[in-house]
Order: structure tokens, then sequence, then C-alpha cells
């Protein structure tokens, strides 16, 4: 089946620019995650969707930052004015949520931002 | 503190080697355990749960420390295929990803 898909997979933009990334998780799961990784470093966790619950936003690092999850599905992440730090590659992920928190996260191939 | 510490590495080793990557977490709610696999410039993919009693697929086999906190992962034989970015991932509510053990198999 098709698996998490990301659009789009490369993003140029100019510093102080908005910026819109969006995840189309698999069918079915529930919850998605956003993070961004720079290069040669770890995974960032920014946004946490689940169900219809509020999402856990305490990863995003500043208000510039915001996201979306439309009809439990779609999710856009939305970068405003942005700035040179912010070029990383954004992945987001998709699970379905299993008792006991045995849920198995399913990666896009992510968006690599590059903000000149 | 970060919630998902681990040793960045790189760890270099030979064909054949036994390596094992230590992971410690702060968050002691936390529900689960596992370990992703991810490639250079790829996406991370699960390469295996983390069970209490310990588990073991093939040539990897975690183990799970609750009382201190701790998961590890145990590669033998290792293959130059092996070459990757070792993460530790606790789900406390949440996926928690730590940054990452660099393993290079050199032939």
């Amino acid at each position: 089946g098709a698996g998490v898909s990301q659009s789009p997979s490369n993003k140029v933009t100019e510093k102080g620019k908005d910026v819109e990334l969006r995840c189309d998780p698999i069918s079915g799961h529930t919850a998605l995650y956003w993070y961004r990784q720079s290069l040669g470093q770890g995974l960032e966790f920014l946004i946490y969707f689940q169900g219809n619950s509020a999402p856990d936003k305490s990863g995003l690092p500043s208000d510039r930052f915001s996201a979306e999850r439309t009809g439990g599905s779609v999710s856009t992440l939305t970068i405003q004015r942005t700035q040179q730090e912010d070029s990383a590659v954004y992945l987001c992920a998709s699970s379905q949520v299993l008792a006991g928190g045995r849920d198995t996260q399913y990666f896009g191939p992510g968006t690599r931002l590059t903000v000149l | 503190r970060k919630e998902v510490e681990q040793d960045p590495g790189p760890f270099n080793v030979p064909e054949g080697a036994t390596v094992a990557f230590n992971c410690t977490y702060s968050n002691s709610a936390s529900q689960s355990f596992f370990w992703y696999r991810q490639d250079c410039r790829k996406e991370p993919k699960l390469l295996m749960s983390v069970y209490s009693s310990g588990n073991e697929d093939g040539r990897f086999t975690a183990q799970l420390n609750r009382a201190s906190q701790y998961i590890s992962l145990l590669i033998r034989d290792s293959k130059l295929s092996d070459s990757a970015t070792y993460l530790c991932v606790v789900n406390n509510g949440g996926m928690r990803f730590g940054a990452g053990t660099r393993l290079t198999v050199k032939p």
C-alpha cells in the first residue's frame, strides 16, 4: 500500500518568505508527527497530532512555525518569515496508536528546505 | 537534560566485529522502546522493538533495563551493510528520538 508522502521533495526559498510543507500520512493512521533534521544531526521533534486531541506543540522552535491537520489526515507545516537556520530536512511520520505504546512510525521521504 | 541520550559515535569497526550501542532516557513513565536505523540521506526505518525481557532478531539483540532507564543494541558479526545511524526511540505519550549513533563497518 501507499506509504507516507511529502511534498515538495525540495524547496528553495529566500529569507523572509513563507513556506508550506505537506504530509499525506498512511490511510487509517491516527498519529502524525513532524520532525526536523539538520545536516549530520539527529531528529528534532516539532509537533504531534493524535486523533481529535489537541496537538503537542512543545517542539516548535518559535511562533513562526505552525501546523494543521485537516480532517484527521493531511497535515501542513507552515514556516513564516523563513530564516537561514530553518534550512533542514523536514520529516513527517505517521502511525497507528497501539496499546502499550507499541506504535511503529512510518516516515515519509522528507522535504529538504533551503533558505537562501 | 535531553529526553533520550545516545553516544553519537562514530563507531568504526571491521567486518565481523561485535558492537554495542547504549541509550538512556529520562522519563520513567515511558511505555515502549525501539531502535530505528537511518541510512545516509534516507528516512528512519524501524529496526526492532525493545521488550522488557530482551529480544533478538538474527544478529541483533536489544535489551531494556527499566530500573536504570537504559536501552542497548548489540550487533554481532557486523556486515558492511550495517553501516548507518542507529536511533534510540522512546514512547512516552509521543515518540522521542535520540540523536543517533553512527556506525561504519569497514572491510
